[in-house]
């Protein structure tokens, strides 16, 4: 609908497990970003990538690795992770430059348990 | 960076009320004031938006007022319906072109 899709949509994973979410879109958009949704809690910032060079780390913890091969597609390396960890991962695009209005589209969320 | 402030947190209205939310922003330097819609199972979506040169926007049952002065701005929601019920964010943007997102506003409206 977005124009922004996100696989998987579900993932239950054990702490010691290695997976991979991935975000494409095909807008046009030059800027990509992973966002954690938990309960009770607002939006938060994880990772930026501009023209697929990362700008904004907001101290995320290493065991969440980024990658964004090209302009369409970026993904989040998940290891060795926490229950804490469970959310709502959130992958939005937008325009980067000129005049734009910078409106973010958003992708649908995975919905990530550890157990 | 930006400090944004949303109220109220959660707002239950009756069908056919209209709703308020208020945004306070931080950074003089704000340009673009968007408003998204979260619904249950989805990401975010920009539903009205206004720039800096611009006082206020409607569509349809919606509008945004923008106050540059005071550093505010407000989405307002006439003629409530269950179908707005929902988490609305507000993302102001500053220099740069990545937002930072208002906590959230749960709407609640009530048949």
């Amino acid at each position: 609908e977005t124009g922004v899709t996100q696989t998987p949509r579900h993932l239950v994973m054990g702490m010691t497990n290695k997976k991979s979410l991935k975000c494409e879109q095909h807008l046009g958009h030059n800027a990509m970003y992973w966002y954690k949704q938990s309960a009770k809690k607002p939006l938060e910032l994880m990772f930026v990538y501009n023209f697929k060079e990362q700008t904004e780390n907001n101290s995320v913890p290493s065991r969440f690795s980024p990658e964004c091969p090209n302009s369409s597609h970026l993904f989040l390396h998940l290891h060795t992770l926490q229950p804490e960890d469970s959310a709502l991962y959130l992958c939005a695009s937008s325009p980067s430059g000129g005049q734009s209005s910078y409106e973010q589209y958003f992708g649908p969320g995975t919905r990530l348990t550890v157990t | 960076g930006e400090n944004v402030e949303q109220h109220p947190s959660t707002l239950s209205v009756q069908e056919g009320d209209s709703a308020v939310i208020k945004c306070t922003y931080s950074d003089s330097a704000s340009n673009y004031f968007p408003w998204y819609k979260q619904e249950l199972g989805k990401g975010p979506q920009l539903i009205i938006d206004i720039r800096s040169n611009v006082g206020e926007k409607k569509d349809q049952r919606i509008a945004v007022t923008l106050n540059k002065t005071a550093k505010h701005f407000s989405l307002h929601i006439t003629e409530t319906q269950p179908e707005d019920s929902a988490v609305y964010f507000c993302a102001p943007k500053g220099g740069s072109y990545i937002p930072t997102f208002g906590r959230g506003t749960s709407l609640i409206v009530h048949p």
